[in-house]
């Protein structure tokens, strides 16, 4: 299975803070169609998780242009340029091109 | 608006199976596929499997075959999942989900 290693585990920010999470995948996810299925989602506390950018770096409908994503084959990021308070809660990477799918283990972002 | 509403929460004995809905509206049912999502207590994410209402084709994480099995109700806009000889490693939320959007999940309780 492919594992995604998110770093950090925690993340200590201040609201205008601008913070990045890697995540790092066992194999490429580049699909042989050219697309690269890695997915970013954001889990408030008691809420189901909220999917923000997918194919690398595309927003979802609705996600605030503060947030980004970058990079390819094996190494992602998310970056959130200006945090808010909204923007609280655990952050995870997703991988649709090789089965089983499988998650990051979820990088917790607080306030500092 | 897309919304995935999901089954009551649900408190089931050892050994017993138990189905959890997923009923879609604001979109065309058969035009999206629908995965499944466990997470356990305070543990990341898990794919069980996905389901393609319009070919009724399901592909499954090995680690839920035998345990989970996927369905879908064109007719209702209804999809199923059921979890059978319960254990307490079942106890969790389990969500459904389309990669934009997911449902508000259902917590499985296994306790005698």
């Amino acid at each position: 299975d492919v594992v995604l290693t998110q770093t950090p585990p925690t993340l200590l920010a201040t609201i205008g803070q601008s913070v990045s999470i890697s995540c790092r995948s066992s194999q490429s996810l580049l699909h042989s169609n050219g697309n690269t299925y890695l997915n970013w989602l954001l889990q408030r506390t008691g809420q189901s998780p909220q999917p923000l950018i997918y194919l690398v770096s595309k927003l979802e409908s609705g996600v605030p242009n503060r947030f980004s994503g970058s990079g390819s084959g094996t190494d992602f990021t998310l970056k959130i340029s200006g945090v808010e308070a909204e923007d609280l809660g655990v952050y995870y990477c997703m991988q649709f091109t090789h089965y089983p799918w499988t998650f990051g283990g979820g990088t917790k972002l607080e306030l500092k | 608006e897309v919304k995935l509403q999901q089954s009551g929460d649900e408190l089931v004995r050892p050994g017993a199976s138990v189905k959890i809905s997923c009923k879609a509206s604001g979109y065309t049912f058969t035009n999206y596929a629908m995965y499944w999502v466990k997470q356990s207590p305070g543990q990341g994410l898990e794919w069980i499997g996905t389901i393609i209402p319009l070919i009724d084709t399901t592909s499954y994480n090995q680690k839920f075959k035998g345990k989970a099995t996927l369905t879908a109700d064109k007719s209702s806009n209804t999809a199923y999942m059921e979890l059978s000889r319960l254990t307490s490693e079942d106890s969790a939320v389990y969500y459904c989900a389309r990669p934009d959007y997911w449902g508000q999940g259902v917590m499985v309780t296994v306790s005698s």
